[in-house]
């Protein structure tokens, strides 16, 4: 079974660029999440997708976030414009039901971003 | 805001050994699971072991364990006969309201060492 997908690994933009990250979460997965983690710290949730709906984007940061899943399969979040603390690893995560019900979420390796 | 902490930042232990890794945490809901989860260096994170709040017994996977104490609302992973392999950041996490989504503590660094 293939895993999450996520591109690109590594991003290194200047500050007020833009910059666009991909997942494709495992087949059958109805629920998808995007976490930012920064260097020493926890995974925080940015938002959560089931299917194609949002299920809680209240810690995205929307002036400058955007995320879509248009046909409840892969994802896109963008960062426009960036700013240095964006700084992180962009985890995407699927599972096949409600994390706290199927009690697992599947990891991608992560896309790395450093804003100079 | 209800937090995931994990008080530990780093630890180490020796080959062969065993190791405890501590988490406490804030709800306010009745029911709700825990995990631990590993991210191994430049690698993905997995699920080491899950723990549904409203089962008494602790759960065990192999070398993994935890300590679950609801009351005091802590939740500690015992790994025993440590491996090289083990060498990770370990999450501790906490579901949300109706399951949909996971708190994560801030992680605790261990290093085997030969």
């Amino acid at each position: 079974e293939a895993g999450v997908a996520q591109s690109p690994r590594y991003k290194i933009i200047e500050k007020r660029q833009s910059v666009a990250f991909w997942c494709n979460p495992i087949s059958g997965h109805a629920t998808l999440y995007w976490y930012q983690q920064i260097l020493g710290q926890g995974p925080k949730l940015l938002i959560q997708f089931q299917n194609n709906g949002v299920v809680d984007d209240s810690q995205l940061p929307k002036d400058r976030f955007s995320a879509e899943r248009l046909k409840g399969v892969d994802s896109t979040l963008k960062i426009q414009p960036a700013k240095l603390e964006d700084s992180a690893v962009y985890l995407c995560a699927s599972s096949s039901g409600l994390a706290g019900v199927s009690g697992e979420l599947f990891f991608g390796e992560g896309s790395r971003l450093t804003v100079l | 805001a209800q937090t995931v902490t994990q008080s530990q930042p780093e630890m180490s232990v020796q080959e062969a050994e065993t190791v405890t890794l501590s988490c406490t945490y804030d709800t306010s809901e009745n029911n709700y699971y825990l995990f631990w989860y590993k991210q191994p260096p430049s690698r993905q994170m997995i699920l080491v072991i899950r723990q549904e709040a409203y089962k008494q017994q602790n759960a065990t996977e192999n070398r993994f364990s935890v300590n679950f104490q609801k009351a005091a609302k802590s939740f500690s992973l015992k790994i025993s006969d440590s491996q090289l392999g083990d060498t990770a950041m370990y999450f501790c996490a906490r579901s949300g309201d109706a399951g949909n989504m996971l708190t994560f503590g801030g992680g605790t660094r261990l290093m085997v060492k030969p």
